[in-house]
């Protein structure tokens, strides 16, 4: 069982809609959960990250825990075609951070 | 501030030939990770080097991956032989500081796209 599951799709939306990325993990011991966004041909770059349980907003972004189910969401508002990228979720315990296989969103203008 | 820099970005060979990647990461950045990226996969960590010492470098195949990091700034990874499951992004990250948690977020370089034929 790997330890950061996530969907690859692809998923493939209009623009303006509300796009919902999820992951699940295995490992309690994870502390900080973190999504990041790749674009084609780049390195990863960190999106939002969150401590233990509980939401965060940036902007359009909101990211969700919740440790007793061991899920992650990442929540896009009003998406923008340059949302298209592949988004990976991660957890961090110590220095070990795995990822997630990462899902393909396309938002069709 | 410059990012990290990775060299070759894209590189062809055959199997059983040996390949090297060079990385420069984020000027005083102390910890620095090599990860591979298979098609359709997420990273997974090759090995850590805080300063020029490595701090775990448990999933790197060790009968063919090596990895250095002279003076505590560039690092090379080098594969020899080559096997086609070795087709992937070679991506190279760095982070500012040595404590963990997350203060130490890791700036991703653009990666090395290695084909093995």
């Amino acid at each position: 069982q790997k330890e950061v599951e996530q969907d690859p799709g692809p998923l493939s939306v209009p623009e303006g809609a509300i796009v919902s990325l999820n992951c699940t993990y295995s490992n309690s011991a994870f502390q900080y959960f973190m999504w990041y966004r790749q674009y084609s041909r780049k390195g990863p770059e960190l999106l939002m990250y969150t401590y233990s349980s509980g939401n965060k907003e940036d902007g359009r972004f909101t990211a969700q825990v919740d440790k007793s189910s061991k899920y992650i969401s990442l929540f896009i508002r009003d998406s923008q075609p340059s949302d298209s990228a592949t988004y990976l979720c991660a957890a961090l315990y110590g220095n070990k951070l795995v990822f997630g296989a990462g899902t393909i969103l396309r938002v069709k203008s | 501030e410059a990012g990290v820099a990775q060299s070759p970005r894209y590189k062809i060979i055959e199997k059983r030939q040996s390949v090297a990647f060079w990385c420069n990461p984020i000027s005083g950045h102390a910890t620095l990770y090599w990860y591979q990226q298979i098609l359709g996969q997420g990273p997974k960590l090759l090995i850590q080097f805080q300063n020029n010492g490595v701090v775990d470098d448990s999933q790197l195949p060790k009968d063919r991956f090596s990895a250095e990091r002279l003076k505590g700034v560039d690092s090379t990874l080098k594969i020899q032989p080559a096997k086609l499951e070795d087709s992937a992004v070679y991506l190279c990250a760095s982070s500012p500081r040595i404590r963990t948690g997350f203060n130490n977020e890791q700036f991703f370089g653009p990666g090395t796209r290695l084909t093995v034929l």
